[in-house]
């Protein structure tokens, strides 16, 4: 049974900082893992997706990277600002199902 | 393009009663996937459907069913509601089921849920 571990689950920086997020999975034959932002009482928004075939995806200022084999997925976020202050959650897609970590929770401040 | 839109966005029930949750997939996409997240948690996946039929299902109880229609929207239906069924039940939609290698085309777009309370 996959089980999908997000740490730390609550991180507070200051404005500008580079961050890593991590999300470490058991079972390593996944199709693929998705990296959602989830703000308060909101539905969840895709940042980046990573095929089981694929290393890394960038989008802007995010980076993630999957390495399938340590079972463990990062999510770098470059000159944190306080509009990525939401609950980053990573999600992997296996065998007909999709788990999903716990998230972590980022307080960005100004 | 539109997104992905669910009805009710809250509701209150008791316990017993019977509760169905609506949902719009984005314009292009053929597959919808439910989810329920109770608070402070991530989301459990319930179901998938793909072209109207289950194509994928979580560790939930058969009192959670579901259907697709031929527009792809799709509902979520609870018997019996258990007060444990109180959280956000969150639906996605997608060009293709997520399984599939296809270049971003398991994408999933999410709504903004619908919160259920169970008295």
């Amino acid at each position: 049974k996959q089980e999908v571990t997000q740490i730390p689950a609550a991180l507070s920086v200051p404005e500008g900082e580079n961050l890593v997020l991590n999300c470490s999975f058991t079972d390593s034959a996944i199709y693929n893992l998705q990296w959602f932002r989830q703000d308060p009482g909101k539905g969840l928004t895709s940042l980046l997706l990573i095929q089981s075939s694929q290393r890394e995806q960038t989008s802007g200022r995010l980076n993630a990277s999957l390495d399938k084999s340590s079972g463990r997925s990062t999510l770098y976020i470059a000159a944190s600002q306080p509009g990525d202050s939401a609950t980053y959650l990573c999600a992997v897609n296996n065998n007909n199902d999709m788990r999903f970590g716990a998230g972590t929770r980022l307080t960005v401040k100004p | 393009e539109t997104g992905v839109t669910q009805s009710p966005t809250h509701l209150i029930k008791t316990r017993g009663q019977q509760v169905t949750l609506r949902c719009s997939s984005q314009s292009g996409h053929n597959t919808v996937s439910w989810y329920q997240q109770a608070l402070g948690q991530g989301p459990q996946f319930i179901f998938q459907y793909y072209r109207e039929e289950e194509n994928g299902r979580g560790n939930f109880p058969p009192r959670f069913s579901g259907l697709q229609f031929p527009n792809y929207s799709s509902e979520l239906n609870v018997n019996a509601l258990e007060l444990d069924d109180s959280a956000l039940y969150l639906c996605a939609s997608s060009k293709e089921v997520w399984w599939g290698d296809s270049s971003g085309a398991n994408v999933l777009t999410f709504g903004a849920g619908s919160r259920l309370t169970v008295l």
